[in-house]
């Protein structure tokens, strides 16, 4: 069974210093893994998704995520926090054939002038 | 180009009744699901059609239904409303056929209140 785990629901950082938001996934299979962002009263948006190409995963936005198999990690960085990055946001998994995407409890970014 | 568009944004009920709630996906996409977002539960997969088959559904109750129509567009149903029934329900649409390895495009969302 999949599964996704997000272990902070809040993060502070301070404008201009990097932000780092954790994920470990489980999954049978070669998962696909997405983060996505919602800020208030908004729909989802999608950051970036890794679906078994290269390890690190390029964004918008300036946002980042490292597959690591060994770890069943994809955590999201940025090297330098905007106030507009403040939302929330949520990691993602997904198995082939399932139709159905498996959202983590979100982690609200919090950011600091 | 248009995104997903969800009707009503907003609506208050009463525990009984029930509630259709509508989505056109963006043009061209044939993958159509519901979430389920609470403050509790988080985000909570309800169902997904493609082609006007749903070929997965979450663990909800059978009060919660919903089918797609020919041009892809989208309606759940929830029956005999329940106060823990309050949420933001969330539509997604997909390109592609396997929706896995896409991106979900979401609306903004249907908020029910249920009193």
């Amino acid at each position: 069974a999949q599964s996704v785990t997000q272990l902070d629901s809040h993060v502070s950082v301070s404008e201009g210093t990097p932000v780092l938001l954790r994920c470990n996934y489980s999954s049978s299979y070669s998962p696909s893994l997405f983060w996505y962002v919602q800020h208030p009263n908004k729909g989802l948006q999608l950051l970036l998704k890794y679906t078994s190409a290269a390890t690190l995963v390029k964004g918008i936005n300036g946002f980042e995520a490292e597959f690591k198999k060994s770890e069943t990690s994809f955590h999201l960085t940025k090297p330098s926090a905007h106030m507009s990055d403040a939302a929330e946001y949520f990691c993602v998994v997904s198995e082939t054939g399932t139709y159905k995407y498996i959202f983590g409890t979100g982690t609200r970014l919090k950011v600091l002038a | 180009k248009a995104g997903v568009t969800q009707t009503p944004r907003y609506l208050i009920k009463t525990r009984g009744q029930q509630v259709t709630l509508s989505c056109s996906p963006i043009s061209g996409h044939r993958s159509v699901s519901w979430y389920q977002q609470t403050p509790g539960q988080g985000l909570q997969f309800l169902f997904e059609y493609f082609s006007e088959t749903q070929r997965n559904k979450g663990n909800f109750p059978g009060r919660f239904s919903g089918r797609q129509f020919s041009n892809s567009r989208s309606e759940m149903n929830v029956s005999t409303l329940e106060l823990g029934d309050s949420a933001l329900y969330l539509c997604a649409s997909s390109l592609v056929q396997n929706p896995n390895t896409g991106e979900l495009f979401f609306g903004e969302g249907s908020r029910l209140t249920v009193l």
